[in-house]
Protein backbone atom coordinates (compact mmCIF):
# COMPACT_ATOMS: atom_id res chain seq x y z
CA UNK A 1 0.00 0.00 0.00
CA UNK A 2 1.18 3.62 -0.32
CA UNK A 3 3.43 4.84 2.31
CA UNK A 4 4.21 8.12 3.49
CA UNK A 5 7.84 8.88 4.89
CA UNK A 6 9.15 11.85 6.79
CA UNK A 7 12.05 12.88 7.72
CA UNK A 8 13.97 13.84 10.01
CA UNK A 9 12.24 11.98 12.92
CA UNK A 10 13.41 14.55 15.70
CA UNK A 11 14.87 18.18 15.06
CA UNK A 12 15.68 20.52 17.98
CA UNK A 13 17.20 23.93 16.57
CA UNK A 14 18.54 27.21 18.52
CA UNK A 15 15.22 30.00 18.57
CA UNK A 16 15.85 31.89 15.02
CA UNK A 17 17.65 28.90 12.97
CA UNK A 18 15.94 27.59 10.13
CA UNK A 19 14.05 24.24 10.43
CA UNK A 20 13.09 22.12 7.42
CA UNK A 21 10.57 18.53 7.12
CA UNK A 22 10.94 16.49 4.14
CA UNK A 23 8.04 14.42 3.04
CA UNK A 24 8.47 11.08 0.37
CA UNK A 25 5.57 8.74 -0.68
CA UNK A 26 5.99 5.78 -2.31
CA UNK A 27 3.40 6.79 -5.11
CA UNK A 28 2.17 9.84 -6.69
CA UNK A 29 -0.32 11.70 -4.95
CA UNK A 30 -3.25 13.80 -5.96
CA UNK A 31 -2.18 16.62 -3.09
CA UNK A 32 -0.43 16.80 0.16
CA UNK A 33 -1.22 18.24 3.11
CA UNK A 34 0.81 19.42 6.27
CA UNK A 35 -1.04 19.75 9.78
CA UNK A 36 0.84 20.62 12.68
CA UNK A 37 -0.12 19.19 16.45
CA UNK A 38 1.17 20.92 19.20
CA UNK A 39 2.14 18.29 22.85
CA UNK A 40 -1.08 17.28 23.75
CA UNK A 41 -3.18 18.83 21.65
CA UNK A 42 -4.91 17.67 18.21
CA UNK A 43 -3.86 18.08 14.13
CA UNK A 44 -4.49 21.29 12.94
CA UNK A 45 -4.40 21.95 8.83
CA UNK A 46 -2.12 24.62 7.86
CA UNK A 47 -2.12 24.15 3.94
CA UNK A 48 -2.74 21.61 1.23
CA UNK A 49 -0.75 21.81 -2.16
CA UNK A 50 -1.95 20.26 -5.39
CA UNK A 51 -0.42 21.30 -8.34
CA UNK A 52 2.94 19.79 -9.16
CA UNK A 53 5.97 22.29 -8.43
CA UNK A 54 3.60 24.30 -6.11
CA UNK A 55 5.05 26.76 -3.46
CA UNK A 56 3.16 27.93 -0.94
CA UNK A 57 3.91 30.76 1.71
CA UNK A 58 2.56 31.46 5.29
CA UNK A 59 4.26 34.31 7.24
CA UNK A 60 7.78 32.01 8.12
CA UNK A 61 6.49 28.83 6.65
CA UNK A 62 7.20 27.38 3.20
CA UNK A 63 5.64 24.69 1.60
CA UNK A 64 6.63 22.86 -1.68
CA UNK A 65 5.26 19.99 -3.61
CA UNK A 66 8.00 18.08 -5.76
CA UNK A 67 7.31 18.00 -9.99
CA UNK A 68 6.77 14.66 -9.59
CA UNK A 69 4.28 14.83 -7.05
CA UNK A 70 5.88 12.40 -4.94
CA UNK A 71 7.20 14.54 -2.21
CA UNK A 72 7.33 17.64 -0.21
CA UNK A 73 8.52 19.95 2.27
CA UNK A 74 8.31 22.58 4.96
CA UNK A 75 10.30 25.13 6.23
CA UNK A 76 10.04 27.28 8.61
CA UNK A 77 12.50 30.36 8.78
CA UNK A 78 14.08 31.98 11.80
CA UNK A 79 12.48 29.39 14.98
CA UNK A 80 10.17 30.73 17.31
CA UNK A 81 9.47 28.99 20.27
CA UNK A 82 5.72 28.94 19.49
CA UNK A 83 6.79 26.59 16.41
CA UNK A 84 7.24 23.75 18.68
CA UNK A 85 5.00 20.57 18.14
CA UNK A 86 4.91 17.95 15.64
CA UNK A 87 4.64 18.62 11.80
CA UNK A 88 2.58 15.80 9.81
CA UNK A 89 2.41 15.42 6.17
CA UNK A 90 -0.71 13.67 4.94
CA UNK A 91 -0.78 12.25 1.12
CA UNK A 92 -4.03 11.63 -0.91
CA UNK A 93 -3.82 8.96 -3.39
CA UNK A 94 -5.69 9.50 -6.61
CA UNK A 95 -10.19 10.97 -6.23
CA UNK A 96 -10.09 10.30 -2.98
CA UNK A 97 -11.80 12.19 0.17
CA UNK A 98 -9.92 14.24 2.31
CA UNK A 99 -10.03 12.19 5.10
CA UNK A 100 -8.86 8.77 3.88
CA UNK A 101 -5.12 10.42 3.94
CA UNK A 102 -1.66 8.51 4.44
CA UNK A 103 -0.05 10.23 7.21
CA UNK A 104 3.76 10.10 7.69
CA UNK A 105 4.73 9.95 11.36
CA UNK A 106 5.74 13.28 11.61
CA UNK A 107 8.95 15.45 12.37
CA UNK A 108 9.15 16.83 16.32
CA UNK A 109 10.45 20.11 16.51
CA UNK A 110 11.59 21.44 19.61
CA UNK A 111 13.11 24.90 19.89
CA UNK A 112 15.62 26.10 22.21
CA UNK A 113 14.78 29.78 23.56
CA UNK B 1 -20.39 26.28 14.09
CA UNK B 2 -18.50 24.30 16.51
CA UNK B 3 -16.23 21.71 16.01
CA UNK B 4 -15.28 18.35 15.89
CA UNK B 5 -16.52 17.03 19.05
CA UNK B 6 -15.15 14.17 20.74
CA UNK B 7 -16.06 12.25 24.29
CA UNK B 8 -15.17 11.51 26.54
CA UNK B 9 -11.61 13.61 26.40
CA UNK B 10 -9.43 11.02 28.47
CA UNK B 11 -10.90 7.15 29.40
CA UNK B 12 -9.22 4.69 31.45
CA UNK B 13 -10.41 0.88 31.32
CA UNK B 14 -9.36 -1.94 33.15
CA UNK B 15 -8.28 -5.11 30.37
CA UNK B 16 -11.32 -6.95 29.21
CA UNK B 17 -13.71 -3.60 29.70
CA UNK B 18 -15.44 -2.07 27.04
CA UNK B 19 -14.14 1.41 25.75
CA UNK B 20 -16.74 3.30 24.08
CA UNK B 21 -15.47 6.67 21.82
CA UNK B 22 -18.08 9.43 20.61
CA UNK B 23 -17.39 11.67 17.89
CA UNK B 24 -19.88 14.24 16.63
CA UNK B 25 -18.70 15.86 13.26
CA UNK B 26 -18.50 19.40 12.38
CA UNK B 27 -22.01 20.61 11.39
CA UNK B 28 -22.94 19.69 7.38
CA UNK B 29 -19.88 17.15 7.46
CA UNK B 30 -21.09 13.66 6.58
CA UNK B 31 -18.02 11.95 6.48
CA UNK B 32 -16.30 10.71 9.73
CA UNK B 33 -12.85 9.00 9.74
CA UNK B 34 -11.11 7.84 12.85
CA UNK B 35 -7.65 7.89 13.40
CA UNK B 36 -5.20 5.59 16.31
CA UNK B 37 -2.07 7.62 17.33
CA UNK B 38 0.33 5.42 19.35
CA UNK B 39 2.63 7.30 21.73
CA UNK B 40 5.55 9.37 19.66
CA UNK B 41 4.18 7.65 16.73
CA UNK B 42 2.35 9.33 13.54
CA UNK B 43 -2.04 8.96 12.99
CA UNK B 44 -2.99 5.63 11.75
CA UNK B 45 -6.50 5.64 9.56
CA UNK B 46 -9.10 2.92 11.03
CA UNK B 47 -12.25 3.59 9.32
CA UNK B 48 -13.92 5.72 7.34
CA UNK B 49 -17.72 6.42 7.54
CA UNK B 50 -20.69 7.67 6.05
CA UNK B 51 -23.87 8.39 7.75
CA UNK B 52 -25.74 4.27 8.34
CA UNK B 53 -22.45 3.14 6.21
CA UNK B 54 -18.72 1.75 6.50
CA UNK B 55 -17.27 2.62 3.42
CA UNK B 56 -13.43 1.45 4.36
CA UNK B 57 -12.41 0.05 7.48
CA UNK B 58 -9.60 -1.31 5.89
CA UNK B 59 -7.11 0.15 8.92
CA UNK B 60 -9.42 -1.48 11.76
CA UNK B 61 -8.30 -4.26 13.28
CA UNK B 62 -10.86 -7.49 12.27
CA UNK B 63 -11.65 -8.31 16.41
CA UNK B 64 -12.97 -6.78 18.84
CA UNK B 65 -12.65 -3.17 17.42
CA UNK B 66 -15.95 -1.63 15.89
CA UNK B 67 -17.20 1.59 14.14
CA UNK B 68 -20.81 2.88 13.74
CA UNK B 69 -22.46 6.51 12.47
CA UNK B 70 -26.03 6.23 12.80
CA UNK B 71 -28.22 8.39 11.22
CA UNK B 72 -28.80 10.13 14.57
CA UNK B 73 -26.21 10.77 17.03
CA UNK B 74 -22.61 10.48 16.94
CA UNK B 75 -19.82 8.50 15.71
CA UNK B 76 -19.12 5.80 17.94
CA UNK B 77 -15.38 3.47 17.57
CA UNK B 78 -16.17 0.85 20.29
CA UNK B 79 -13.26 -1.60 21.60
CA UNK B 80 -14.22 -4.71 23.59
CA UNK B 81 -12.04 -6.75 25.61
CA UNK B 82 -9.57 -3.70 25.61
CA UNK B 83 -5.57 -4.73 25.98
CA UNK B 84 -2.75 -2.83 27.35
CA UNK B 85 -1.82 -2.19 23.70
CA UNK B 86 -5.13 -0.37 22.81
CA UNK B 87 -3.95 2.97 24.83
CA UNK B 88 -3.45 5.26 22.53
CA UNK B 89 -5.12 8.49 21.69
CA UNK B 90 -7.92 8.13 19.26
CA UNK B 91 -8.84 11.24 16.94
CA UNK B 92 -11.81 11.76 14.96
CA UNK B 93 -12.08 13.96 12.11
CA UNK B 94 -14.71 14.97 9.77
CA UNK B 95 -14.65 16.57 5.85
CA UNK B 96 -17.87 18.14 4.12
CA UNK B 97 -20.00 16.01 2.12
CA UNK B 98 -19.01 15.41 -1.73
CA UNK B 99 -16.15 17.93 -1.11
CA UNK B 100 -12.88 15.87 -2.13
CA UNK B 101 -9.39 16.95 -0.84
CA UNK B 102 -10.06 19.29 1.15
CA UNK B 103 -8.62 19.36 5.00
CA UNK B 104 -9.86 17.12 7.55
CA UNK B 105 -10.72 18.95 11.00
CA UNK B 106 -9.86 16.95 13.84
CA UNK B 107 -11.52 16.83 17.22
CA UNK B 108 -9.76 16.96 20.40
CA UNK B 109 -8.96 13.22 20.76
CA UNK B 110 -9.67 10.33 23.21
CA UNK B 111 -6.55 9.33 25.41
CA UNK B 112 -7.56 5.74 26.44
CA UNK B 113 -5.42 4.09 29.37
CA UNK B 114 -5.99 0.45 29.80
CA UNK B 115 -4.62 -0.34 33.31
Amino acid sequence: GQQVMQIPQYQHVQEGEDFTTYCNSSTTLSNIQWYKQRPGGHPVFLIQLVKSGEVKKQKRLTFQFGEAKKNSSLHITATQTTDVGTYFCAGLKGNTNAGKSTFGDGTTLTVKP
Amino acid sequence: NAGVMQNPRHLVRRRGQEARLRCSPMKGHSHVYWYRQLPEEGLKFMVYLQKENIIDESGMPKERFSAEFPKEGPSILRIQQVVRGDSAAYFCASSPLGTLGTEAFFGQGTRLTVV
